[in-house]
């Protein structure tokens, strides 16, 4: 298996900028989270689904955050619109049987 | 609130030697994992060992292995004959009901 997969790994993009972060699970994982990674703030969660459906999203700091699912092999996460503050890593993570595995996280700056 | 702690901010050992990373955590469920993940300097965040809180037996994967104490609440993680590789950060982290609490980590060094 390939692991979670994200794109794009690296993102730099300016002020009031539309951001999407890309995410396709691991197959056969039912759960999905998003995390948000910063020095200050260590791992965030930001958001999960359980098969494709959103449990939690009290972690999404504001509502310029939005997440989806369409379906069980891709998720997104977007910024609209970003500010500098948003600037971090981005992990996608799936699990199966309440273990995680993460993607390699996307680097966002937003300048 | 749940919490993981991992009290010390730094570690360093010297290569081939031993070395064990602390981490005590506070729950109210009955069924919980316990989890020590590995963020390299490359940020992906990689599953190192994985212990079931029902299991008395410590889980071991090679040279990582744990001592689970459930009625102390205490988990740690101990690398055998570290290697230069083993340089990274390390989250202690409990899951329950499908997510995951995660330590502030420690950042252990392996000089050569």
């Amino acid at each position: 298996d390939a692991g979670v997969i994200q794109s794009p790994r690296h993102e730099v993009t300016e002020m009031g900028q539309e951001v999407t972060l890309r995410c396709k699970p691991i197959s056969g994982h039912d759960y999905l989270f998003w995390y948000r990674q910063t020095m200050m703030r260590g791992l965030e969660l930001l958001i999960y689904f359980n098969n494709n459906v959103p449990i939690d999203d009290s972690g999404m700091p504001e509502d310029r955050f939005s997440a989806k699912m369409p379906n069980a092999s891709f998720s997104t996460l977007k910024i609209q619109p970003s500010e500098p503050r948003d600037s971090a890593v981005y992990f996608c993570a799936s699990s199966v049987e309440d273990t995680q595995y993460f993607g390699p996280g996307t680097r966002l700056t937003v300048l | 609130a749940q919490t993981v702690t991992q009290s010390q901010p730094e570690m360093s050992v010297q290569e081939a030697e031993t070395v064990t990373l602390s981490c005590t955590y506070d729950t109210s469920e009955s069924n919980y994992y316990l989890f020590w993940y590995k963020q390299p300097p490359s940020r992906q965040m990689i599953l190192v060992i994985r212990q079931e809180a029902y299991k008395q037996q410590n889980a071991t994967e090679n040279r990582f292995s744990v001592n689970f104490q459930k009625a102390a609440k205490s988990f740690s993680l101990k690398i055998s004959d570290s290697q230069l590789g083993d340089t990274a950060m390390y989250f202690c982290a409990k899951g329950a009901n499908s997510k995951l609490t995660f330590g502030k980590g420690i950042t252990l060094s392996v000089r050569p």
